[in-house]
């Protein structure tokens, strides 16, 4: 009964190094979409997909990348890494196109740019 | 454009006291508003939802939460708070498809 994996969970990133935030959902939810939390500003929605092979970009999309090749994946780049970017990462998925669907959530990434 | 406002971003009740966590809203439309929970070093989990079917939803550990469209309001309550309910807590209106809108979330603390 896995639901949504993000890989790694821990990650500690030098300033300009790039990596890849890993998501998998075993659910075959068409919506995936990725959060980052920072104290006292909740969840910003960062990239959100509505199906393989489509993308579009959140609230704060800028120095992230994303793509969508299967319905199971959707991962997560950071080119050139911040110390902005120092954050937890939440990927979550869901299932109808409503409105009022509920929105499955990975544990999260916790990254530290330093 | 929608968005949420959590009024008290930390609340201290005693086990067995009553738990209010307010939420307030601002949508051009009609709202769907959710209650997400986090405990510590978790994902989000859903509490409850509004779907307009009812104004009082009831969720998951004896929590429930009253949409007021003239005070466009949506607090979380339960009657007497448990330890283990000691987690933050979201409000989060929908913004279309999955994308959610969140406050900034209220931390939860219960003494014994």
């Amino acid at each position: 009964n896995a639901g949504v994996t993000q890989t790694p969970k821990f990650q500690v990133l030098k300033t300009g190094q790039s990596m890849t935030l890993q998501c998998a959902q075993d659910m075959n939810h068409e919506y995936m979409s990725w959060y980052r939390q920072d104290p006292g500003m909740g969840l910003r929605l960062i990239h959100y997909s509505v199906g393989a092979g489509i993308t579009d970009q959140g609230e704060v999309p800028n120095g992230y990348n994303v793509s969508r090749s299967t319905t199971e994946d959707f991962p997560l780049r950071l080119l050139s890494a911040a110390p902005s970017q120092t954050s937890v990462y939440f990927c979550a998925s869901s299932d109808a196109p409503g409105q009022n669907t509920e929105a499955f959530f990975g544990q999260g990434t916790r990254l530290t740019v330093v | 454009a929608q968005s949420v406002t959590q009024l008290g971003s930390h609340v201290s009740v005693s086990e067995g006291a009553l738990v209010l966590l307010r939420c307030n809203y601002s949508s051009s439309v009609p709202p769907y508003l959710f209650w997400y929970v986090q405990y510590p070093n978790q994902g989000l989990q859903l509490l409850l939802k509004y779907t307009s079917a009812a104004t009082l939803v009831k969720g998951i550990n004896g929590f429930e939460a009253e949409f007021k469209k003239s005070e466009t309001s949506f607090h979380l309550t339960k009657p007497s708070a448990h330890m283990s309910d000691a987690a933050e807590y979201f409000c989060a209106v929908s913004g279309g498809y999955n994308k959610l809108i969140f406050g900034a979330g209220t931390r939860l603390a219960v003494h014994p």
